[in-house]
């Protein structure tokens, strides 16, 4: 059974704090891992794909890396707007895809 | 570009009453998707259309919950009858071969 758990649950930053979030993954066939932002009362609103082990990808304050089990979010020097909730998913060869549950981040100013 | 739309946004419904959700994807896009997010936790897929056929439906309880995609376009969601766990908000999302999911707002149901 694929299965994606993300941590911590819940995260709390000052401004200018950097970090990273955590999703480890344990699927048969990677077919990609995708990063989510998702802010109260609205879906979640894509980041980033991953395909392979080493692969990395940059987006303003946010650096996404990826292994064969695990894959990292990192946040640089953050701001009150970055606060969210981070979601990662796995979409295995079988079609299928699998969500964490995601990160909470609060950065206070 | 028009994203996904989902309708309505909110409904309260009492157990054991029927409700249907729908969804229209991003034009030309085959993939389409139904997610139940309960509060605190990620999207659970619950059914997968490609075009208008089932590729997944493996976690949807289909004693209560239905799905259809007329025509490989808009798609509803319906659960009858309600129950208090239903609660929860259900996304829908739609992709093309090459591109990431765009979701919708979804609706959130509150079963009372």
């Amino acid at each position: 059974e694929d299965q994606v758990t993300q941590s911590p649950e819940a995260l709390r930053l000052q401004e200018g704090e950097s970090s990273s979030l955590n999703c480890s993954y344990t699927v048969s066939g990677l077919r990609g891992l995708f990063w989510y932002r998702q802010d109260p009362g609205k879906g979640p609103e894509f980041l980033f794909t991953l395909y392979s082990a080493g692969e990395e990808k940059e987006k303003e304050r946010l650096k996404a890396t990826l292994t064969k089990k695990e894959s990292f979010l990192h946040i640089t020097a953050p701001k009150p707007e970055d606060s969210a909730t981070y979601l990662c998913a796995v979409h295995t060869n079988a079609g299928k895809s699998t969500f964490g549950d995601g990160t909470t981040l609060t950065v206070k100013p | 570009e028009a994203g996904v739309a989902q309708s309505p946004r909110y409904k309260i419904i009492e157990k054991r009453q029927s409700v249907a959700f729908w969804c229209n994807p991003i034009s030309g896009h085959a993939t389409l998707y139904w997610y139940q997010q309960i509060l605190g936790q990620g999207p659970k897929l619950l059914i997968q259309f490609q075009n208008n056929g089932v590729v997944d439906d493996s976690q949807l309880p289909k004693d209560r919950f239905s799905a259809e995609r007329l025509k490989g376009v808009d798609s509803t969601l319906k659960i009858q009858p309600a129950k208090l766990e239903d609660s929860a908000v259900y996304l829908c999302a739609s992709r093309s071969l090459n591109t990431e999911a765009f979701f919708g707002q979804g609706t959130r149901l509150t079963v009372v």
